[in-house]
């Protein structure tokens, strides 16, 4: 069936360094979306990609969904305290409904 | 708009006995899910609904019912407790049932434990 990996699955930073989270599909993709969740709390959508070679930025976090659809990436600059959560991606296939989560990576900031 | 109500938020159940875990969205959205996380494994997709009166199987469904009677409900039915289904469930939802344009919104969570 269809896989979502994603790495790493910790991250411990100092709070103004980048922080970079990595997602692989065994299967080609239709779209894919990246969650935050907030330690105690549930998931919270925060962008979709849809086309190949995608990137889009929303402030410090930039995303890219790779040429062959088959993997993406979440990377934020110089980080705050306030990244601190565990991070998702999800992908879905052509003609499904489904929609599948890697098992998420999770961002710690040391003040 | 409440969004995504779930509830209980928490649940102890004794291994064997059944309960029904309650999803409601005020949204008029078309899709709904239901996931349940466990440390390290992330969100698996247990059971999923395009619209009432269509379900289907996600990842894990054995051990867990569904049914979609109404745009706004969708409950989840636990048949016989196991130990193994100690986790946090999720339900979600999110508009159309095309998975191109929208992203899920996601109810605060349901955190079970079997004893």
């Amino acid at each position: 069936g269809q896989q979502v990996m994603q790495i790493p699955q910790y991250q411990h930073v100092q709070e103004g360094e980048d922080f970079t989270t990595y997602c692989n599909s065994s299967t080609t993709l239709s779209n894919i979306q990246w969650y935050k969740q907030r330690p105690g709390g549930h998931p919270v959508f925060l962008i979709q990609l849809v086309k190949s070679g995608e990137v889009k930025k929303q402030k410090r976090l930039t995303f890219q969904f790779g040429e062959a659809k088959k993997n993406s990436s979440l990377h934020i600059t110089a980080t705050q305290t306030t990244d601190v959560g565990t991070y998702f991606c999800a992908g879905a296939m052509d003609s499904s409904y489904k929609l599948i989560f890697g098992s998420g990576t999770r961002l710690l900031v040391r003040p | 708009n409440a969004g995504v109500t779930q509830t209980p938020k928490f649940q102890v159940l004794k291994t064997g006995q059944s309960m029904t875990l309650q999803c409601a969205q005020d949204m008029n959205h078309e899709y709904m899910s239901w996931y349940r996380q466990d440390p390290g494994m992330g969100l698996r997709l247990i059971h999923y609904s395009v619209g009432a009166g269509i379900t289907d199987q996600g990842e894990v469904p054995n051990g867990y019912n569904v049914s979609r009677s109404t745009t706004e409900d969708f409950p989840l039915r636990l048949l016989s407790a196991a130990p193994s289904q100690t986790s946090v469930y999720f339900c979600a939802s999110r508009r159309g049932n095309q998975p191109h344009n929208y992203g899920y919104t996601f109810g605060s969570g349901t955190r079970l434990t079997v004893v």
